[in-house]
């Protein structure tokens, strides 16, 4: 099946320092990548939606300025989580959706783990 | 407004039996279901998806049932294994590349031995 590669798969990181986490998608080109943050327990949370070569459509009560997203190519789109604190310490995934036409389903990376320290 | 209703939030199914999990979803315009499978620690991984032009489809141990008019579906897990013990996500969208998935709230199994 198609992959989606996410990368780091855990970081900690100091409060106020900025992380980056990128996601990939190998085999195939993803118009469309979904970026999502999951708490222990619950259902995944849309934070935005990313369309490659334009900004991207943030979700009610998501900072656009803290959550950086950057959807560069067909196959690479980045999450930036800007002066992170400790209330930002959350499982972040994204997701990818074929290009293609029988690939209407979306591929999830495996995660992201943030630690704000 | 939860658009898509899963339950239950939890499940305890001895090893072999059946698992049946539900959900519900409000817009009509939905035509695409999918079911996804997480192990803790993991991203979601897709299981199996359902269009509403069938009524059932089957994909080894894992059905989806699926009822148009009452706006409902299921997953249902034959023979089910220890290794199934997992969280289920099902979701609803409609078909195009902009579009997002509407997940519900997760079912945590536990097949017990």
């Amino acid at each position: 099946g198609a992959v989606v590669s996410q990368h780091p798969s855990w970081v900690i990181c100091k409060s106020g320092t900025s992380v980056k986490i990128e996601c990939r998608s190998l085999d195939f080109q993803a118009t469309t990548m979904f970026w999502y943050r999951q708490f222990p327990k619950q259902s995944l949370m849309l934070m935005a939606t990313s369309n490659e070569g334009s900004k991207a459509t943030y979700e009610q009560g998501v900072e656009k300025d803290k959550f950086l997203i950057n959807h560069a190519s067909l196959t690479l789109s980045t999450l930036t989580v800007t002066s992170a604190h400790p209330e930002d310490s959350s499982f972040y995934i994204c997701s990818a959706r074929n290009r293609e036409g029988a690939g209407n389903t979306i591929y999830f990376g495996e995660g992201s783990w943030l630690t704000v320290v | 407004q939860q658009q898509v209703k899963q339950s239950p939030q939890s499940l305890i199914v001895q090893k072999g039996g059946i698992s049946i999990i539900n959900c519900a979803y409000e817009n009509t315009a939905f035509d695409y279901f999918p079911w996804y499978q997480q192990f803790p620690g993991k991203g979601p991984a897709l299981l199996i998806a359902i269009r509403p032009d069938v009524s059932e489809k089957k994909e080894g141990r894992f059905t989806i049932s699926f009822n148009k008019s009452a706006k409902q579906f299921s997953l249902h897990i034959m023979d089910s294994q220890p290794g199934d013990s997992a969280t289920y996500f099902c979701a609803a969208t409609r078909e195009g590349t902009g579009n997002q998935f509407y997940f519900g709230t997760g079912t945590s199994l536990t097949v017990i031995p």
